[in-house]
């Protein structure tokens, strides 16, 4: 596999339910970052890990719970979540220079019922 | 205050055209960085051009171009001789201080190009 990747691609919860999203990049980058895609409203940052350490918290409700065990892999714990938190959730990753773009992953199209 | 202004939620274009899509930005930064993405139907975030604060010239790659002035704090994508690939949603970020900092995006462009 090349790039970021994300599993799964699409997954359908309750509200009581607990599930996980993973990411993986496979480019040798420092950085990754979590992003959030729903309707109408701009992508907004989550979290930001920086050699395995998180430097970014956005106010993120504590239903969402990161965890990077390694430069490479990148998870988003999920519990009690609501339906408007619905979106499309996005992976990125790009090495520490202010001029390196950050890479996405596909995205995981998560619906809460 | 929005940090990125993107006027434009809709555009129609004929295929062969060039065109310009709207970024404005606000930061008190000395050093950021201004990048154009494009987002197809498809959902993944494809990285187009950036343009460093400190850079002199105007970024190209390809039929990329864009228009930055700093002065008016706008970084306007232009693309030349448009393709009907080219429809898609497209959106300016903006990253401020080091280079490990998450973008902040504005609301996107939804481009069409007709035939």
């Amino acid at each position: 596999e090349t790039g970021v990747t994300q599993t799964p691609r699409h997954l359908v919860m309750g509200m009581t339910n607990k599930k996980s999203l993973k990411c993986e990049q496979h480019l040798g980058h420092n950085a990754m970052y979590w992003y959030k895609q729903s309707a109408k409203k701009p992508l907004e940052l989550m979290f930001v890990y920086n050699f395995k350490e998180q430097t970014e918290n956005n106010s993120v409700p504590s239903r969402f719970s990161p965890e990077c065990p390694n430069s490479s892999h990148l998870f988003l714990h999920l519990h009690t979540l609501q339906p408007e938190d619905s979106a499309l959730y996005l992976c990125a990753s790009s090495q520490t220079r202010v001029d390196n773009e950050q890479f996405f992953g596909p995205g995981t199209r998560l619906t809460v019922l | 205050a929005q940090k990125i202004t993107q006027t434009q939620p809709g555009m129609f274009v004929q295929e062969k055209e060039a065109v310009t899509l709207d970024c404005t930005y606000d930061t008190s930064d000395q050093s950021y960085g201004l990048f154009w993405y494009k987002q197809p139907s498809s959902g993944e975030m494809i990285f187009l051009i950036y343009q460093g604060s400190y850079d002199e010239q105007n970024a190209t790659e390809g039929r990329y171009s864009l228009n930055f002035q700093k002065a008016r704090k706008s970084a306007n994508l232009v693309i030349s001789a448009s393709q009907l690939g080219d429809s898609a949603m497209y959106f300016c970020a903006m990253r401020e201080g080091g280079g490990a900092d998450g973008l902040t995006f504005g609301k996107g462009t939804h481009l069409i190009i007709q035939p």
